[in-house]
């Protein structure tokens, strides 16, 4: 089966860190883009970032550059977000999601269910 | 940043009859390769969001034909052409010609 699965989302205080990990499976993860979109508590969707197949390539909203870092390792079929500097604004369910680069821009054709990031003290 | 505008923001319609959702981008989606740039995405509810349309008007794979988009250049238009109780959740567009890629506010879709 096709799917993506989220994990290492929880409660951390502000100025805090956290890692999420995505792992992969039922397709050739190492020749896909991909990328991670959050959405905070009953409002819409917002991109973070993105990663090129071979982590070559990386880019960020502007709210989170500087904080996060996103990465990958091909031969675990994993993806990752690392969050530093947490503020309450990050507060969301942060989806995995896969990317088709189309040149130019792209979408999102596969979507994980999402892991929940709380920033509070 | 594209700044991509729905309307209405939610929706009630009775099971059987049709709904439709508009979205305005800030900037044109037409590339020069003749492609639009154009997506719509549902979000059940308690759900991730799954894609529905790509291109303005392309059904992704699965996606019932009583979905469709049109639109060109800076506006679009989700259409149901007869309402079922699964389609419930919250519809957003979202422009792939940029990054960031950025989505509409979303619509929500109940039923009467």
């Amino acid at each position: 089966e096709v799917q993506l699965v989220e994990s290492g989302g929880g409660l951390v205080q502000p100025g805090g860190s956290l890692r999420l990990s995505c792992a992969a499976s039922g397709f050739t993860f190492s020749s896909y883009w991909m990328s991670w979109v959050r959405q905070a508590p009953g409002k819409g969707l917002e991109w973070v970032a993105n990663i090129k197949q071979d982590g070559s390539e990386k880019y960020y909203v502007d709210s989170v550059k500087g904080r996060f870092t996103i990465s990958r390792d091909n031969a675990k079929n994993s993806l990752y977000l690392q969050m530093n500097s947490l503020r309450a604004e990050d507060t969301a369910v942060y989806y995995c999601a896969r990317y088709q680069l189309l040149h130019p821009g792209g979408y999102f054709d596969l979507w994980g269910r999402g892991t929940l990031v709380t920033v509070s003290s | 940043d594209i700044v991509m505008t729905q309307t209405p923001l939610s929706l009630s319609v009775t099971p059987g009859q049709p709904a439709s959702i508009s979205c305005k981008s800030s900037q044109s989606l037409l590339h020069s390769d003749g492609k639009t740039y154009l997506y719509w995405y549902l979000q059940k509810p308690g759900q991730s969001p799954q894609l529905l349309i790509y291109e303005v008007s392309s059904r992704f794979s699965g996606v019932p034909d009583r979905f469709s988009g049109s639109g060109s250049g800076t506006d679009f238009t989700l259409k149901i052409s007869r309402v079922e109780a699964e389609d419930v959740g919250v519809y957003y567009c979202m422009q792939g010609i940029h990054l960031p890629p950025t989505f509409g506010q979303g619509t929500k879709l109940e039923i009467k």
